[in-house]
């Protein structure tokens, strides 16, 4: 299968804890995104990367909250100091530039902040 | 700023039972309306792509529309494989890339 991977696919810490996701894109993609999605609602944009250059951010992305893409392949989303509102859903996708520039999304990580 | 509002927050249909799902948007320069199907517990699986009124797509038990103004994804003859939530996004202009979320109609298909 070679579709978008992330790692781990649940996630449980508490309160202040800093935690790290991993999020691998379809290879050939050169576009990758973060979203946020809780329960009942439809996912909620984070942050974009073109190659290693993170090129959009959200006004949801708090300082506590950094996104990398060092080699232009795979990302890693940290929070720190996690905080109980921070449980959710973290999904990633990826997209080629070019064409129809469709975002295809992964399994997603579920964080529980006790 | 971009808003996507679907309609109804959920479904119960009968197997065979057709009906239709809707997604109002209001966004500057749609680039593209988007339809994903998203089982619990998993990430959305990408459906369709609209991008000018008129536009018609399908693939098996669904077709899906769009207007200047909604989108509707209609459902011929569900069978209960078709339970989901369905998610509708628009892409607005301005360059920018996210997507731009509704929050789902919640479809159950009762054999």
């Amino acid at each position: 299968d070679t579709g978008v991977s992330q790692d781990p696919r649940h996630k449980i810490t508490k309160r202040g804890q800093n935690v790290t996701f991993r999020c691998d894109p379809i290879s050939e993609h050169n576009r990758l995104y973060w979203y946020r999605q809780t329960l009942g609602q439809g996912p909620e944009f984070l942050t974009y990367f073109q190659n290693e250059a993170q090129l959009e951010k959200s006004r949801l992305l708090s300082d506590r909250f950094s996104a990398e893409r060092p080699k232009g392949s795979f990302s890693t989303l940290e929070i720190q100091r996690t905080e109980q509102g921070d449980s959710a859903m973290y999904l990633c996708a990826s997209s080629l530039r070019t064409g129809a520039d469709t975002q295809y999304f992964g399994p997603g990580t579920r964080l529980t902040v006790l | 700023e971009d808003q996507v509002t679907q309609s109804p927050e959920a479904l119960r249909l009968q197997e065979g039972e057709s009906s239709s799902l809707n997604c109002s948007y209001t966004v500057s320069g749609l680039r593209g309306l988007f339809w994903y199907r998203q089982d619990p517990g998993k990430g959305p699986e990408f459906l369709f792509t609209l991008y000018s009124a008129g536009e018609e797509k399908e693939k098996e038990r669904l077709k899906a529309t769009l207007t200047k103004k909604e989108s509707f994804l209609h459902i011929t003859a569900p069978k209960p494989e078709d339970s989901a939530t369905y998610l509708c996004a628009v892409r607005g202009g301005q360059g920018a890339q996210k997507l731009v979320f509704g929050q789902g109609t919640r479809l159950t298909i009762n054999p």
